[in-house]
């Protein structure tokens, strides 16, 4: 039982535009959420977060947006450029624990 | 600092040898992590260390599977038998506090045939 998804395991965005990648969760005890991102033969690296008092988190390219009724999450990435190109991996946490839930990642690719 | 340090990055086995994992964390953390990523079932988490004490071992699939933290910079994965369906990427991460941001190692890749 996935309590973190990532339903599109691919996305492939144009340089310039706007990425948006989603993630959903199950459990309504999650209360911290994070994107990580990873390149290839690299461990994931943090790449911004949200706590679930508030519903938007921006860091320059990158902003997540929370909806807690809908119990999803999305990252946006505006412009979208080629470095970008990765595997994102949104993470939960519960009752401000270390334990993090992954979810299965989405793969990113921006053309030139 | 170096980073989370893991060995060997890459491993390649016979079904029924024993395998060994190694990672030392970033200096001065007090919580380590094991994790396993998959095509299947993405990144999912073995055990956990706080001070070098085991906090949460329900991920670890089974009981081939077992992990020690001797001191405080360094910990071992050991899996034994090792069986094909535990071939996989293996990712140590550590942190500091009760902080969510993990710092992960570059991973093992481990592949028994």
């Amino acid at each position: 039982d996935q309590q973190v998804k990532q339903n599109s395991p691919s996305l492939s965005v144009q340089e310039g535009r706007i990425s948006i990648l989603n993630c959903d969760y199950t459990n309504s005890m999650f209360d911290y959420f994070l994107w990580y991102k990873k390149y290839p033969a690299e461990g994931p690296t943090f790449l911004i977060s949200i706590s679930s008092i508030k519903d938007k988190n921006e860091d320059g390219r990158f902003t997540v947006f929370l909806n807690k009724s809908a119990k999803h999450l999305s990252l946006h990435i505006v412009p979208s450029q080629p470095g970008d190109s990765a595997v994102y991996f949104c993470a939960a946490s519960a009752n401000a624990g270390n334990m993090l839930t992954f979810g299965g990642g989405t793969r990113l690719m921006v053309k030139p | 600092d170096a980073g989370v340090i893991q060995s060997p990055r890459h491993e390649v086995t016979e079904m029924g040898q024993e395998v060994t994992l190694r990672c030392k964390p970033i200096s001065g953390h007090d919580y380590l992590f094991w994790y396993r990523q998959t095509m299947m079932r993405g990144l999912e988490l073995l055990i956990y260390f706080n001070n070098n004490v085991p906090i949460d071992d329900s991920g670890m699939p089974e009981d081939r599977f077992s992990a020690k933290m001797p001191n405080a910079s360094f910990s071992t994965l050991k899996i034994q038998p090792s069986e094909p369906r535990d071939s996989a990427v293996y990712f140590c991460a550590s942190s500091y506090g009760v902080n969510y941001e993990q710092y992960f190692g570059p991973g093992t890749r481990l592949t028994v045939t």
